[in-house]
């Protein structure tokens, strides 16, 4: 199973400002996901995340709130842009395992950022 | 899109009893993961079981991919076992994406 770091683990920001959450994956992957946890709530997809190319956003995120970066394929960061306490969230990074795995296509989740916006 | 209910929402045990969770999902899917959410928010894997029946310890799960269900059992349940059990299901067709049920909330009372 791959072994997924985030940073921070956690921090409170003020409304308006800005927060890059930083993912590293200890192996290669094609395929980085990007959830957010609202308080009480379930997993909610943010973001696919392709090395190389621009990230593909579900249903109600946009570019301009949560840009990506996937620089390589070990590494992605989400910021989550003009926060407000709405988006006091824990947003946690993912990667699947690889076809080369038996064919498996299950998920691993990093750790996840705790998130408080005052 | 698909949708994935689980039941119950609430489950309160006491130490030593079993229990079994249900997941339920509208169509048919790629793969089914259950997962452990642990007080700290972490995610944890407890199966990969896109059809058939895998046991580990005293966690075991079930799933009817025909008959769209997934069952996980938890015998002699202990406190260390509380938390929010989270069953995800990974879309077919050309954009997989893994759709996450709401939980079941457990808690283990010693």
């Amino acid at each position: 199973s791959a072994v997924i770091s985030q940073k921070p683990s956690r921090d409170i920001c003020q409304r308006g400002t800005s927060l890059t959450i930083q993912c590293q994956v200890d192996s290669q992957v094609t395929m980085m996901f990007w959830y957010r946890q609202q308080p009480g709530q379930s997993l909610t997809l943010i973001a696919t995340a392709n090395q190389g190319s621009e990230a593909t956003y579900e249903s109600g995120f946009v570019i301009d709130k949560f840009p990506i970066s996937r620089p390589n394929l070990t590494f992605s960061t989400l910021t989550v842009s003009n926060m407000s306490p709405e988006d006091s969230s824990i947003y946690l990074c993912s990667v699947q395992g690889s076809r080369a795995s038996g064919g498996a296509r299950e998920q691993f989740f990093g750790p996840g950022t705790r998130l408080t916006v005052l | 899109g698909i949708q994935v209910e689980q039941s119950p929402p609430d489950l309160i045990l006491q130490e030593g009893a079993n229990s079994t969770l249900r997941c339920n999902f509208s169509d048919s899917v790629n793969n089914l993961q259950w997962f452990h959410q642990n007080p700290w928010g972490q995610l944890i894997n407890l199966f990969y079981i896109p059809s058939g029946t895998k046991q580990n310890g005293r966690l075991s799960a079930t799933t009817v991919a025909t008959e769209r269900y997934s069952l996980l059992y938890i015998s002699s349940s202990q406190t260390t076992d509380s938390g929010v059990y989270f069953c995800a299901v990974l879309t077919q067709g050309g954009s997989e994406k893994l759709v996450f049920g709401k939980g079941t909330k457990l808690t283990v009372n010693p």
